[in-house]
C-alpha cells in the first residue's frame, strides 16, 4: 500500500521558519494536503496543493512539490506560539481516490 | 466551525458497556468516514460511508459498528470494547467518496477504555 513518512518532531524559535517535510510513495497522486491539529481537537485542513503544481503560497505558508522525489514541504514564515500542534501530510490517491495520512508532526514553538 | 460536529467530546466507558458515537455534519456532503488515531500511529481509516452506502470496512473488529441513517448522520456504535481501543475517533465528511474531495474532519471523540 502507499506510505506517507513524516519526521515526529520539529523545535523552532518564534520567529523563525518552520519547515515540515513528508515523503510519500503513490506515484498516482492528484492532491497532497496538510492539516493541523491542536491540542484536543480535530484535524483542520490548512492547505492543498495539486499534484501537477510545484509550489503554492497562501500568507505565511509555503508548500513546496517535487514530484520526482515524492517529497513535500510545508514552509511556515514568522512561527508564532499559536502554530504549535501537529500537521499531518496526506496524500490522495489518484488510482484508488483514498487518502492516506503521514504519522504527523509536532511542531513546538519556543517562545 | 468546521461544519462537522461530534458528540461527545469524552467518553470513558468499561469493557462490558455499550455506547455510541455521534457525528453530524452540515456542508451538504454525501461521503463520511470514520477514522481512529492512536498516540504515534498514522490515522487509521475505518469505515467510509458515500451516498448513506458503506463502501468500505478496514477489517475493523465487529466490536465497532457503524450507522448511517442519512447523508448528514453517523454514528459509531459500541460494544465490549479492549482497553487498546482507547483513542481519538475522528470523523469527516467530503462531498463524494472517489472524487477527489477534500475531507473534513469533526474535533473527535477522546474514547478511554477502562
Amino acid at each position: 500500500g502507499e506510505d506517507v513518512e513524516q519526521s515526529l518532531f520539529l523545535s523552532v524559535r518564534e520567529g523563525d521558519s518552520s519547515v515540515i517535510n513528508c515523503t510519500y510513495t503513490d506515484s498516482s497522486s492528484t492532491y497532497l494536503y496538510w492539516y493541523k491539529q491542536e491540542p484536543g481537537a480535530g484535524l483542520q485542513l490548512l492547505t492543498y496543493i495539486f499534484s501537477n503544481m510545484d509550489m503554492k503560497q497562501d500568507q505565511r505558508l509555503t508548500v513546496l512539490l517535487n514530484k520526482k522525489d515524492k517529497h513535500l514541504s510545508l514552509r511556515i514564515a514568522d512561527t508564532q506560539t499559536g502554530d504549535s500542534a501537529i500537521y499531518f501530510c496526506a496524500d490522495h490517491s489518484g488510482g484508488y481516490q483514498k487518502v492516506t495520512f503521514g504519522t504527523g508532526t509536532k511542531l513546538q514553538v519556543i517562545p | 466551525e468546521t461544519g462537522v460536529t461530534q458528540t461527545p467530546r469524552h467518553l470513558v466507558m468499561g469493557m462490558t458497556n455499550k455506547k455510541s458515537l455521534k457525528c453530524e455534519q452540515h456542508l451538504g456532503h454525501n461521503a463520511m468516514y470514520w477514522y481512529k488515531q492512536s498516540a504515534k500511529k498514522p490515522l487509521e481509516l475505518m469505515f467510509v460511508y458515500n451516498f448513506k452506502e458503506q463502501t468500505e470496512n478496514n477489517s475493523v473488529p465487529s466490536r465497532f459498528s457503524p450507522e448511517c441513517p442519512n447523508s448528514s448522520h453517523l454514528f459509531l456504535h459500541l460494544h465490549t470494547l479492549q482497553p487498546e481501543d482507547s483513542a481519538l475517533y475522528l470523523c469527516a465528511s467530503s462531498p463524494e467518496r472517489g472524487r477527489g474531495d477534500t475531507q473534513y474532519f469533526g474535533p473527535g471523540t477522546r474514547l478511554t477504555v477502562l
